[in-house]
């Protein structure tokens, strides 16, 4: 199994609500990372798990808030998000700290906040 | 700060030519460097890893080069098919982990029948 399951695929979402993306995988990769990528702009790295912790916070407001129950899981939950937060936002994961390894993407959540 | 660049932003390419696309990257401290395709509002799929140490690597159609001193990386696709049609994007990590990969702007290529 090389995916990356992420659901749902496609979120609308209003400026009051609360909802959460989920991420999963089984490939035993100890390593997951949440990626933003707004229309014709390349991923820009959010936060990664690294055994379960986190291990990076690019600055991302706290109305993003990231969860890792255990190391197939990753899920980004979602509160009194603003317009301009509507972009794909792509899970991933690798094997943590070995240079080389590929790194395995979702197909995505399509959030738009209205 | 790192940067990656891919030039053209759009390319189309009548079926069946082989094609180059382009990366560049201002920091050759680079621990390997990436390409991936995405389908429009899909995931990016990995397509190639280059080690620092390696020069290229081939998979199928596909050949990737990477000369490090000079910041530049080519994707070759020989006998392009209309399924070749989406935005490839390339990354570089200059950093022991995927935690600190750089991506370039992408080239969305058109490969028309």
């Amino acid at each position: 199994d090389t995916e990356v399951t992420q659901t749902p695929k496609h979120l609308v979402m209003g400026m009051t609500n609360k909802k959460s993306l989920k991420c999963e995988q089984h490939m035993g990769h100890r390593a997951m990372y949440w990626y933003k990528q707004k229309a014709k702009k390349p991923p820009e790295l959010m936060f990664v798990y690294s055994y379960e912790k986190l291990s990076i916070n690019e600055s991302v407001p706290s109305r993003f808030s990231p969860e890792c129950p255990n190391s197939s899981l990753l899920n980004l939950h979602l509160h009194a998000l603003q317009p301009e937060d509507s972009a794909l936002y792509l899970c991933a994961s690798s094997r943590p700290g070995t240079a080389g390894e590929k790194l395995f993407f979702g197909s995505g959540t399509q959030l738009s906040v209205l | 700060k790192q940067e990656v660049t891919q030039i053209p932003a759009a390319l189309s390419v009548p079926e069946g030519e082989n094609l180059v696309l382009n990366c560049s990257f201002t920091d050759s401290a680079i621990y390997n460097l990436q390409w991936f395709r995405q389908d429009p509002g899909k995931g990016l799929t990995s397509l190639l890893l280059i080690q620092s140490s390696q020069r290229e690597q081939t998979s199928g159609r596909l050949n990737a080069s990477l000369d490090k001193s000079s910041g530049r990386s080519t994707l070759y696709i020989a006998a392009s098919q209309p399924g070749d049609s989406a935005t490839y994007l390339c990354a570089v990590n200059g950093d022991f982990g995927n935690e600190k990969l750089t991506f370039g702007t992408g080239t969305r290529l058109t490969i028309i029948p």
